[in-house]
């Protein structure tokens, strides 16, 4: 069974740095690519950028380039999202999922990510 | 880049009715066109994927059609399980791009 198990729930204050993981299961990881949407409080969903955990290529949303990071490890299946300084702006839902051709077939269960002074 | 309009962001209906959700892209995406439904609090689901197939265990009730710019959604009859936040979106495979339409949320008249 195909899984996507995302680490939990965080309160962070602006500044602070954060990475939040999506552990793969039940497929081959290296194989797929991993994409990260946001979900801001009352809103719709929103492409942040995508992975390709068999040679960690990498693509970003020109609107978030440069304000996450991320990244992949081969050896725990595992997908990461990074800030090195968070904003307010930043509070939201994150799902990982895993695409195939041109579509998001499996997904995390997302990670509440709660920035505030 | 390529924007999507998805309509109506609302929309109410009574159990059995046939709804219909439409979006529209800037330019022609060929059929990289996929629907998935968000529940309140959940993860959302794939539904359709290039524009008119079915994913695997979703029920026939739901089936999208379209290519090039125009892209349709149907329930063919609404159940009450259906009550959720509905989503296109186009794949850019030039960049790559992924852009989500605005959401439908459907509701129970």
């Amino acid at each position: 069974e195909v899984q996507l198990v995302q680490s939990g729930a965080e309160v962070k204050k602006p500044g602070e740095s954060l990475k939040i993981s999506c552990k793969g299961s039940g497929y081959s990881f290296t194989s797929y690519w991993i994409g990260w949407v946001r979900q801001m409080p009352g809103k719709g969903l929103e492409w942040m950028g995508i992975i390709f955990p068999g040679d960690s290529d990498t693509r970003y949303s020109p609107s978030l380039q440069g304000q996450v990071t991320i990244s992949v490890d081969k050896s725990s299946s595992t997908a990461y999202l990074q800030w090195d300084s968070l904003k307010a702006s930043d509070t939201a839902m994150y799902y990982c999922a895993r695409r195939t051709s041109s579509w998001f077939d499996y997904w995390g269960q997302g990670t509440l990510v709660t920035v505030s002074p | 880049d390529i924007q999507m309009t998805q309509s109506p962001s609302s929309l109410s209906a009574s159990v059995g009715d046939r709804v219909t959700i439409t979006c529209r892209a800037s330019q022609d995406i060929n059929n990289y066109l996929n629907w998935y439904q968000q529940k309140p609090g959940k993860a959302p689901e794939l539904l359709i994927y290039d524009a008119s197939n079915l994913q695997t265990g979703v029920p026939s009730r739901f089936s999208g059609s379209g290519s090039g710019t125009d892209f349709t959604f149907t329930i063919s009859s609404l159940q009450p399980e259906d009550i959720a936040t509905y989503y296109c979106q186009q794949y850019d495979n030039l960049f790559p791009m992924y852009t989500f339409g605005q959401g439908t949320k459907l509701e129970i008249k």
